[in-house]
Order: structure tokens, then C-alpha cells, then sequence
């Protein structure tokens, strides 16, 4: 149980245009999510928290005009980077804690964005 | 800044031998303390985690050790084994639930 998904796994988008990555809770109920942001052999940093039905809270100094999340579901967030530039080239990884949970989150399997 | 501090950032064992994996924090509204393991490309996946009322808790070959006063805590990995090798994370959360990671320490387990 407790299984998250993120779709698409690896993406390439070109400088300018905007990638949509989507995180889904499988089999539990999520009311709240996470976006994480990892470089390479780098720690994870929290992006953002997302909570179903209304706004996301954005950590210091992330651009929340840059990175939109929308949780419209109990199972569904979404990331859009807009505009992408190749600094936006990472690893972002979602993680959900359970309706009722908490402390506990469960990782998604992340996915790799690289803007050409 | 870093509130989740990790140590060492790499280290090499062989088989059978026990890594240990440091953190330390300052913060005292954290009172979550989970371990987790990534494999290269990867999410994190949590293995086992521990609250403040507690000083010791063991889940299979893995132990934390939780040092309240000092605030810090540690990873003992027993009988490591080839397939431990990976990155693992300390990290540090809040009653609203975030998480803060430490730095992450490679650990690398020779046959």
C-alpha cells in the first residue's frame, strides 16, 4: 500500500515552454502534498505544500508564479514549470501523507526535467 | 542554511560491517525524525523513522539512536550487505508536517 506515482518519469522540454508533471496518490487518500526539488548528488529541498481544495504554500524563494501547483483531487497534484530555462533542470520528486496522517510521507519515483 | 546537519557525506564498509550516519538539528519544534534511502534516479523511500519520546528504535537491520538533550540522532545500518549501498537522508519534521532533509551521505558497502 501507500503508493505514489509521477508522470512523466523523464521529460525534455525546449527553453520557453511549460512542462506539467503530475503526481497521484494510487491507493490512499491524499490531503496533503509535497514538492521537492533535487540536484544532482544534492539534498532534496521542499518546493512548496500542497494542500487539497485551496492554495499552495510556497517555501522561501521559490517563484510561485514559475512553478504552479494545483491539488484539485484527493489523489492528483500537479507541478507546471512556465516558461522553463535550462536552470530549472532537475530532479523534482512529489511525496503524499494520507488523509488523517501525521507525520508519514510517502516519495514518488521523481521526475527528471532537462530544458534544452 | 542547513537545519538538518548530516555527517560523514560518504563512507565505505565492508560487508557485514555497520555504517553509522549522523545528524544533528537545532530547531526543537521538530519532533519527527525519519531515515530514508535513494537509489540513483529514484525517490527517497522511507525506512524507518522515531519521535523524541523515544531514544532507540529498531526496524530489521536498521536502528536509530536518538540523543534528545544533544539533539542529534544516527543510523546504524547492521550487517551491511552490497545491495545497502545507496544515499541516505536523515530529516526533520514539524507539527504542519515538512520535512527538512539533511545533506545525505553515500554509503557505499564493498563485497
Amino acid at each position: 500500500g501507500a503508493v505514489v506515482s509521477q508522470h512523466p518519469s523523464r521529460v525534455i522540454c525546449k527553453s520557453g515552454t511549460s512542462v506539467k508533471i503530475e503526481c497521484r496518490s494510487l491507493d490512499f487518500q491524499a490531503t496533503t502534498m509535497f514538492w521537492y526539488r533535487q540536484f544532482p548528488k544534492q539534498s532534496l529541498m521542499l518546493m512548496a505544500t500542497s494542500n487539497e481544495g485551496s492554495k499552495a504554500t510556497y517555501e522561501q524563494g521559490v517563484e510561485k508564479d514559475k512553478f504552479l501547483i494545483n491539488h484539485a483531487s484527493l489523489t492528483l497534484s500537479t507541478l507546471t514549470v512556465t516558461s522553463a530555462h535550462p536552470e530549472d533542470s532537475s530532479f523534482y520528486i512529489c511525496s503524499a501523507r494520507e488523509a488523517g496522517g501525521l507525520y508519514e510521507q510517502y516519495f514518488g519515483p521523481g521526475t527528471r526535467l532537462t530544458v534544452t | 542554511q542547513q537545519q538538518v546537519k548530516q555527517s560523514p557525506q560518504s563512507l565505505i564498509v565492508q560487508k557485514g560491517g555497520i555504517p553509522i550516519i549522523n545528524c544533528a538539528y537545532e530547531n526543537t519544534a521538530f519532533d519527527y525524525f525519519p531515515w530514508y534511502q535513494q537509489f540513483p534516479g529514484k525517490g527517497p523511500a522511507l525506512l524507518i523513522a522515531i519521535r523524541p519520546d523515544v531514544s532507540e528504535k529498531k526496524e530489521g537491520r536498521f536502528t536509530i539512536s536518538f540523543n534528545k538533550s544533544a539533539k542529534q540522532f544516527s543510523l546504524h545500518i547492521m550487517d551491511s550487505q552490497p545491495g545497502d549501498s545507496a544515499t541516505y537522508f536523515c530529516a526533520a519534521g514539524d507539527s504542519w508536517g515538512k520535512l527538512q532533509f539533511g545533506a545525505g551521505t553515500q554509503v557505499v558497502v564493498t563485497p
